[in-house]
C-alpha cells in the first residue's frame, strides 16, 4: 500500500515569512496529492490539492509542488499570517482512497 | 447544503459498553470514508463505504469494530466492548467520486470518543 512521509513535524516560524512542508510517497500509481489544513479542534479542510499532469499550482499565497520522478511534492506559504497557524496534512491517492502524512504543526508568531 | 454531519462531537463511554457514531454525508454525495486521528498522528483510514456496500475496510480491526451505510440514513460505525484504546478522534468524510478516481474529501467535525 501507499506510505506517506511528512515533515517536519512541527515549523515554527516569524510572521511575514516562508513555510514549506515536504512529503515524500511511495507508491508511483498515485495521481492526486491534496493538502488539509486542521485548525484545533476542527475538521480537516481541503487547502490546495494537484493531479499527477500538472508540476505546480497556486492559490494566493499558497503553492504546491509535485516532483513524481522523485516521488515527493511540497506546501509553499508565503507571507506567513498568525492564522496560518495550524496541522497541515498531505496525502496521496492513487485509486481512491488517500493516505495521508502524520501532520505538520505550523505556528506563526506574530 | 449542511456539510458532512457527525454526531455526537463528544462520547463517554465506560469500557465494555458498545459506541455508535453517525455520519451524514454531503447532499449529493455516495461515498463516505471514515477515518481515526489520535493525538501528535495523521489521519488512518479505516473503512470506505458506498450505500449498502463496504468497499473496503483494510484499515478497520477485525473484531469489535463493524461500518455500515443503509440505503436510508446515515452511515454508522459501530465499537462492540470499547477499551481505552479506542480513545481517539474519529471523522468522517464523504466524496462524490466514483470508484476508481480520486476526489477532494469533506470532512465532518468529528466524535471524539472517550473510553473511561
Amino acid at each position: 500500500g501507499e506510505n506517506v512521509e511528512q515533515h517536519p513535524s512541527t515549523l515554527s516560524v516569524q510572521e511575514g515569512d516562508s513555510a514549506v512542508i515536504k512529503c515524500t510517497y511511495s507508491d508511483s500509481a498515485s495521481n492526486y496529492f491534496p493538502w488539509y489544513k486542521q485548525e484545533l479542534g476542527k475538521r480537516p479542510q481541503l487547502i490546495i490539492d494537484i493531479r499527477s499532469n500538472v508540476g505546480e499550482k497556486k492559490d494566493q499565497r499558497i503553492a504546491v509542488t509535485l516532483n513524481k520522478t522523485a516521488k515527493h511534492f511540497s506546501l509553499h506559504i508565503t507571507e506567513t499570517q498568525p492564522e496560518d497557524s495550524a496541522v497541515y496534512f498531505c496525502a496521496a491517492g492513487g485509486s481512491y482512497i488517500p493516505t495521508f502524512g502524520r501532520g505538520t504543526s505550523l505556528i506563526v508568531h506574530p | 447544503n449542511a456539510g458532512v454531519m457527525q454526531n455526537p462531537r463528544h462520547l463517554v463511554r465506560r469500557r465494555g459498553q458498545e459506541a455508535r457514531l453517525r455520519c451524514s454525508p454531503m447532499k449529493g454525495h455516495s461515498h463516505v470514508y471514515w477515518y481515526r486521528q489520535l493525538p501528535e498522528e495523521g489521519l488512518k483510514f479505516m473503512v470506505y463505504l458506498q450505500k449498502e456496500n463496504i468497499i473496503d475496510e483494510s484499515g478497520m480491526p477485525k473484531e469489535r469494530f463493524s461500518a455500515e451505510f443503509p440505503k436510508e440514513g446515515p452511515s454508522i460505525l459501530r465499537i462492540q466492548q470499547v477499551v481505552r484504546g479506542d480513545s481517539a478522534a474519529y471523522f468522517c468524510a464523504s466524496s462524490p467520486a466514483d470508484r476508481g478516481r480520486n476526489e477532494k474529501l469533506f470532512f465532518g467535525s468529528g466524535t471524539q470518543l472517550s473510553v473511561l
